[in-house]
């Protein structure tokens, strides 16, 4: 089944313990990107990939750290995570930019 | 900076109407315009895709529609059904060198039986 696969679906962390997410997908998809959605202001993008090893920021990047070794996979690291980066995770992907977006099915961070 | 909005941010209609839910973008240049609904709890669903050079996507009851010049885009539901009540959100891909993926604040749709 074609999917983007995101771990954890939940977790709580405390501030300054640095974790990373993981998105998967198995569509051989080119661009792969992360989002954050907070109550009042949407879905913000953080960071997005056009392909292995090309990433640029998108409107939130600060606090994140992301990296493309293989094309299936765009983890997302918080290296030092605080309280504000409490929220709702999105990873997705397309099979090239301007394409149908997919999306995992998201990760709810509690950072404490 | 690309701004997304979607008007109204809730709206509750009849089982069997058909409905409009509008997105506004401030910068027409644009690669597509996408539109997604979100369930509760859940990812989001793609429902349409418009490349820049279209007018119009259809697919079942929705057809989305795109008018770069005025900065606009409607999707409108046909026939309106409880199944169809989530979250609408669209999406505005920019062109160019920096492709970036703006999200408008989404429309809470509730369809009443």
């Amino acid at each position: 089944e074609a999917q983007v696969t995101q771990n954890p679906r939940y977790l709580i962390t405390v501030t300054g313990k640095k974790l990373t997410v993981t998105c998967s997908q198995n569509m051989n998809h080119e661009y792969m990107s992360w989002y954050r959605q907070d109550p009042g202001l949407g879905l913000r993008q953080i960071y997005y990939s056009m392909n292995v090893e090309v990433t640029d920021k998108g409107d939130v990047p600060e606090g994140y750290k992301v990296s493309r070794k293989e094309k299936r996979n765009f983890p997302l690291i918080l290296e030092s995570p605080s309280p504000n980066q409490t929220s709702l995770y999105f990873c997705a992907s397309s099979l090239f930019t301007n394409t149908e977006a997919f999306f995992g099915q998201g990760t709810r961070l509690t950072v404490v | 900076k690309q701004e997304v909005t979607q008007i109204p941010a809730a709206l509750s209609v009849p089982e069997g109407e058909n409905l409009v839910l509008n997105c506004s973008f401030t910068d027409s240049a644009i690669y597509n315009l996408q539109w997604f609904r979100q369930d509760p709890g859940k990812g989001l669903t793609s429902l349409l895709l418009i490349q820049s050079s279209q007018r119009e996507q259809t697919s079942g009851r929705l057809n989305a529609s795109l008018d770069k010049s005025s900065g606009r885009s409607t999707l409108y539901i046909a026939a309106s059904q409880p199944g169809d009540s989530a979250t609408y959100l669209c999406a505005a891909q920019n062109s160019g060198g920096y492709q970036k993926v703006t999200f408008g604040t989404g429309t809470k749709l509730q369809v009443i039986p």
